[in-house]
């Protein structure tokens, strides 16, 4: 079935840092791949998404193109905040199945 | 516009007793998730619904577990009895469709079962 893999946290990173968080899918077809994030005490919400191969998503200055070569959708961002710290999450979908999460990882932004 | 609403927020109570957890869709869409969220066990699907109807309730994990969709905006979890190890935050999100789109989650019900 389909599955996503993501890196495991928890990523620790200095104010001003770069970003990467992997995420790679295996799937049927061609799905469409999501970033979602959780701040603390709170629901998931999206973060950006991509529909086809070599889109790219962004939002809040996080990127993730979506690579068929490589069956990936990493998020990027060029210099984290420390409103960034929050856990993430990779998730895609099927024509005809709803959402699957991968594990989540968490990041935390020190000043 | 509201968002995906939850209620309660926060629920304790003690082992053995029935707990029912609530969820207001955002209007007009007709896809409704539960999920269970945990530290040792991630977030878990726990069953969907399409047009009020249970597609897949697969994660629901013992018959102590039910949910219903009464009418097309609302939906119940309902927990009897409930076991510590019930404890957890409770989500659920709505979707336009089948649910193959962005999920909208709500702010979650976190369980505490003494």
């Amino acid at each position: 079935g389909d599955s996503v893999t993501q890196m495991e946290g928890p990523v620790t990173l200095s104010e001003e840092a770069f970003l990467t968080i992997n995420c790679t899918y295996t799937a049927t077809g061609y799905p469409s791949l999501f970033w979602y994030v959780q701040y603390p005490g709170e629901g998931l919400q999206l973060l950006l998404k991509a529909t086809k191969a070599d889109d790219k998503g962004s939002n809040k200055g996080f990127e993730a193109t979506y690579r068929k070569e490589t069956t990936s959708f990493h998020l990027e961002k060029g210099s984290v905040q420390v409103s960034d710290s929050a856990v993430y999450f990779c998730a895609l979908s099927g024509r005809n199945t709803p959402l699957v999460f991968g594990k989540g990882t968490r990041l935390s932004v020190i000043a | 516009d509201a968002g995906v609403i939850q209620s309660p927020r926060h629920e304790v109570t003690e082992m053995g007793q029935e707990v029912t957890l609530r969820c207001k869709l955002i209007s007009g869409h007709n896809s409704l998730f539960w999920y269970r969220q945990t530290m040792m066990r991630g977030l878990e699907l726990l069953i969907y619904f399409n047009n009020n109807v249970p597609i897949d309730d697969s994660g629901m994990p013992e018959d102590r577990f039910s949910a219903k969709m009464p009418n097309a905006s609302f939906s119940t979890l309902k927990i009897q009895p409930s076991e510590p190890r019930d404890s957890a935050v409770y989500f659920c999100a709505s979707a336009m469709g089948q649910g193959t789109d962005t999920q909208y989650f709500g702010p979650g019900t976190r369980l505490t079962v003494l």
